[in-house]
């Protein structure tokens, strides 16, 4: 089992919409859980840090589940420049575990 | 805002040729890491850095692969002999843990070094 799972998407949403996806990770002994976003052939940047008491950062909205072992990510009132890939981060130990990533399209 | 930075941004090498990737962490910081991206593929941890010393690293790390702090401000990773298979987005991070507090996950990248070999 892959330590971290997401759905590769691509999610094509249009201007306004809201769009949500999850993943899964494998090791319960993470400790911190995270969404970067990445553009296309550049650096991760760190989107968010997931709590468990679910966290929002403007459209953004985060929640953990530990006892399921999923993150998810909601975006409200999708702009185009929210396209992008958003990476599902985990840290099981002293490292970052990535997903592949979720392919997010925002279309005019 | 204080900013990771790397260089080359892009190096070309003939396969078995050693190249060395630099990058210079956020002053301060004290948690040094290494990772790779290979087109079209997820990013993969390479290894962690700590107190000039090595605290984790990957299966894909092998003997091929050193990092070192050679000047204080300079964190470099090293590949001896270059493989087609090394060609890959180089990425540094480096952690906000300082003297004075301990490591927090969160990590910054720098813009990446893409390595192609030939």
């Amino acid at each position: 089992r892959k330590e971290v799972e997401q759905d590769p998407g691509p999610f094509n949403v249009p201007e306004g919409a809201t769009v949500a996806f999850n993943c899964t990770y494998s090791n319960s002994a993470s400790q911190s859980f995270f969404w970067y976003r990445q553009d296309c052939r550049k650096e991760p940047k760190l989107l968010m840090s997931v709590y468990s008491s679910g966290n929002e950062d403007g459209r953004f909205t985060a929640q953990l589940n530990r006892a399921s072992q999923y993150i998810s990510l909601l975006i409200r009132d999708s702009k185009l420049s929210d396209s992008a890939t958003y990476l599902c981060v985990v840290t099981p130990v002293d490292k970052l575990s990535f997903g592949a990533g979720t392919t997010v399209t925002v279309r005019a | 805002e204080p900013e990771v930075t790397q260089t080359p941004s892009h190096q070309v090498t003939q396969m078995g040729q050693e190249v060395i990737l630099r990058c210079v962490p956020i002053s301060n910081h004290l948690y040094f890491y290494w990772y790779r991206q290979i087109l079209g593929q997820k990013v993969e941890f390479l290894v962690s850095f700590y107190n000039n010393e090595i605290s984790e690293k990957s299966e894909i790390f092998d003997d091929q692969f050193s990092v070192e702090r050679p000047d204080g401000s300079n964190f470099t990773l090293k590949i001896r002999s270059t493989k087609l298979e090394d060609s890959a987005m180089y990425f540094c991070a480096t952690d906000q843990g300082a003297l004075t507090s301990p490591k927090t996950d969160t990590q910054y990248f720098g813009p990446g070094t893409r390595l192609t070999v030939l």
